[in-house]
């Protein structure tokens, strides 16, 4: 069946780089594209951005100068790294699958990540 | 970028009750999906294409809307569907865009 699974460091320090794995089975990164999403802890969600299926990337225009998203896809792993992390990219992150148009339909547990300072 | 702004924030609902929670879009949409996450789980598909439900979720739920107006539609409040519910465009994208969500609460 689908799965996805985040995994990475829970505890980031402030200015350091974020660097997350995102492990997927049940599919083919060459089939789906797999998008980023995060939700500070208490507030909604936030799209980050996403790796099309052709190894394409689209990102979150707010967060495009601090973050890249690439693949491994002979391990079926897509990997997010995103720089300079402060207090407020305290959140929980999420892969999901997405298929057109635009659903998100399988979703990754999530990880929390803590910025401290 | 489109902006969806869902409405109200905040209700709650006694068992048999109708709900419906509102989502409007800046500029027209095709499509919108909904998703539904409880505390400490992550969000799941619920609706997708404006009016089809996800795998799983009891036909209580319906979707519906067009243009800019979207809403979700529970017949009968159940206990298990208090959870925060969250509309996502995905007809213009990217970038992919949520509304601040609606927490339905058991009265």
């Amino acid at each position: 069946q689908v799965q996805l699974k985040e995994s990475g460091p829970v505890l980031v320090q402030a200015s350091e780089t974020l660097s997350l794995t995102c492990a997927v089975s049940g599919f083919s990164l060459t089939d789906y594209g797999v998008f980023w999403v995060r939700q500070p802890p208490g507030k909604g969600l936030e799209w980050m951005g996403i790796i099309w299926r052709n190894g394409n990337t689209d990102y979150n225009l707010a967060l495009k100068s601090r973050l890249s998203i690439n693949r491994d896809t002979s391990k079926n792993q897509v990997f997010l790294k995103m720089n300079s992390l402060q207090a407020d990219d305290t959140a929980f992150y999420y892969c999901t699958r997405g298929v057109y148009p635009g659903i998100l339909d399988y979703w990754g547990q999530g990880v929390m990540v803590t910025v401290s300072s | 970028e489109i902006v969806l702004t869902q409405s109200p924030t905040t209700m709650a609902a006694s068992p048999g009750e109708k709900v419906t929670l509102s989502c409007r879009a800046s500029s027209s949409l095709r499509y919108m999906h909904w998703y539904h996450q409880r505390s400490g789980t992550s969000p799941k598909l619920w609706i997708y294409e404006t009016s089809k439900l996800a795998s799983g979720v009891p036909n209580r739920f319906s979707g519906s809307g067009s243009g800019t107006s979207f809403s979700l539609t529970i017949n009968s409040m159940e206990t298990e569907d208090a959870a925060t519910y969250y509309c996502q465009q995905g007809s213009n994208y990217p970038p992919i865009t949520f509304g601040a969500g609606t927490t339905l609460e058991l009265k």
